[in-house]
């Protein structure tokens, strides 16, 4: 069953500004990943954040994620057009199955 | 390198008709695959765990009778859409894990289309 929520549902900025997406969870977990889907595309691994970090960064990304709130964000910076896409967190739902619980997603438009 | 690649990447079939989906872990072994449907505009949904050799393990409401998996390889899993109707009109993503851990790879995905 889906535990993530994430919000915003739909988020829409001009090329250059920071781009903000949340992501809530239920359970306990021992990491949470972000990715990435194009329309009508498969998906693209972003980053991974262990329970035990709080912060990650990657190039233009940052990843927080804080546990007591079981609450993730993704720090988009500088955006660019083809930044546009669809971001989803997962979890494992601290099992070690390797079973991932997708969130709702957020529907990013980056303007030019 | 970590491809996974899904045959095919579209198909459109009668209702009543049986579906096959490849998926293939091209320059690694996977440990485990996994399959997911997504519905347009919404999120992937788990509907199994496949490994290779074993029987899979299907998510609750999923009917393992309607959609057959066979891993038959540490490089290739199968999804079999049996007598497929209208409401299985999906895009079937699956994944493959075991090069990294706690990362998986997706394939680019398979449009179905039931009429």
């Amino acid at each position: 069953s889906q535990q993530g929520e994430e919000d915003p549902q739909a988020l829409s900025i001009q090329e250059g500004e920071n781009a903000t997406m949340n992501c809530s969870y239920k359970t306990s977990i021992n990491n949470l990943q972000w990715y990435r889907q194009n329309s009508g595309r498969g998906l693209v691994h972003l980053i991974l954040i262990r329970s035990n970090e709080r912060e990650k960064h990657s190039g233009r990304l940052r990843v927080t994620l804080d546990t007591s709130k079981k609450s993730s964000s993704l720090l988009i910076t500088a955006s660019r057009a083809a930044d546009t896409a669809s971001y989803f967190c997962a979890t494992d739902g601290s099992s070690n199955t390797g079973k991932l619980i997708f969130g709702q997603g957020t529907t990013l438009q980056v303007k030019p | 390198g970590a491809v996974v690649s899904q045959h095919p990447s579209w198909v459109i079939c009668k209702s009543g008709t049986s579906v096959k989906i490849e998926c293939r872990s091209l320059d690694f072994q996977a440990t485990t695959m996994f399959w997911y449907r997504q519905f347009p505009k919404q999120s992937l949904m788990l509907m199994a765990t496949s490994n290779e050799g074993s029987k899979a393990t299907y998510e609750q409401g999923v009917e393992k009778d309607k959609f057959l998996i066979n891993h038959a390889s540490l490089t290739l899993s199968t999804l079999t859409v049996t007598s497929a109707h209208p409401e299985d009109s999906s895009f079937y993503i699956c994944s493959a894990d075991g090069l990294r851990p706690d990362t998986q790879y997706f394939g680019p995905g398979t449009r179905l289309t039931v009429l």
